[in-house]
C-alpha cells in the first residue's frame, strides 16, 4: 500500500494522559499536514511541514500539542494532558509541492476518544 | 461565517437516481476548488480538482462544475449507487495562504 498511513486507527485514553499518533506520508511527498475533524464538521487545519520544517501552526494547536517530522519522512503528533475536548478524528495528509496541482492525499485517520 | 458553505446538509436518494450537491464560497482569490468524498470513519478521498479557469471536471459518475464569477460549484452524481453513501466535502484553496478551506460537507445516503 503506497498511500498515507496512520497509526493507531483508534485510541481510547483517560483524561490527563499523553497520546502520540504517527503518520507515514506517500514517500515522494514533501509536504505533510495534520488536521482535526469533529463529528459533522469538515477537517480543521492544525499544522504542516515542508520536508522537516514546520512552517505553520494553527491557533487551534495549543501548547499541549506538538508535532514533529524529524527526518522529513514520517511525522508524529503528540497531545499532552488530554482533555475530553480533544476527542476527534486526527487526519494526516501529504502532497508534493512543485507539480501543477498540490493534491493532498489523506490517511485513514486516528480516532481519539478521551474518557 | 464559514468561507465555504455547502447545501444541503444531508440528502437521501434512491439507488439509481441522480443528485446535485452545492458549494458556495467567499474565498478570494482562490487557486483551486476540490471535491472530496469521505466515508464514515475514513479519511477524505479526492474526487475532482479545478482551477479558477476550469468550468467542469468529470470523474466517472461524478461531474463537478465551477462558476468563478458567482463563486459557486456543484457536484453532480449520476445513477447513484449504494457505495456513494458518504460525506462530500467542498474544499477551496486560498491563493494567498495556500491553505485549504473545508466546507462542513453534505451527508449523502443512498437507499436501495
Amino acid at each position: 500500500d503506497t498511500g498515507v498511513s496512520q497509526d493507531p486507527r483508534h485510541k481510547i485514553t483517560k483524561r490527563g494522559q499523553n497520546v502520540t499518533f504517527r503518520c507515514d506520508p506517500i514517500s515522494e511527498h514533501n509536504r505533510l499536514y495534520w488536521y482535526r475533524q469533529t463529528l459533522g464538521q469538515g477537517p480543521e487545519f492544525l499544522t504542516y511541514f515542508q520536508n522537516e520544517a514546520q512552517l505553520e501552526k494553527s491557533r487551534l494547536l495549543s501548547d499541549r500539542f506538538s508535532a514533529e517530522r524529524p527526518k522529513g519522512s514520517f511525522s508524529t503528533l503528540e497531545i499532552q494532558r488530554t482533555e475530553q475536548g480533544d476527542s476527534a478524528m486526527y487526519l494526516c495528509a501529504s502532497s508534493y509541492v512543485g507539480g501543477a496541482r498540490d493534491t493532498q492525499y489523506f490517511g485513514p485517520g486516528t480516532r481519539l476518544t478521551v474518557l | 461565517k464559514n468561507q465555504v458553505e455547502q447545501s444541503p446538509q444531508s440528502l437521501i436518494i434512491l439507488e439509481g437516481k441522480n443528485c446535485t450537491l452545492q458549494c458556495n464560497y467567499t474565498v478570494s482569490p482562490f487557486s483551486n476548488l476540490r471535491w472530496y468524498k469521505q466515508d464514515t470513519g475514513r479519511g477524505p478521498v479526492s474526487l475532482t480538482i479545478m482551477t479558477f479557469s476550469e468550468n467542469t471536471k468529470s470523474n466517472g459518475r461524478y461531474t463537478a462544475t465551477l462558476d468563478a464569477d458567482t463563486k459557486q460549484s456543484s457536484l453532480h452524481i449520476t445513477a447513484s449507487q449504494l457505495s456513494d453513501s458518504a460525506s462530500y466535502i467542498c474544499v477551496v484553496s486560498d491563493y494567498n495562504t495556500d491553505k485549504l478551506i473545508f466546507g462542513t460537507g453534505t451527508r449523502l445516503q443512498v437507499f436501495p
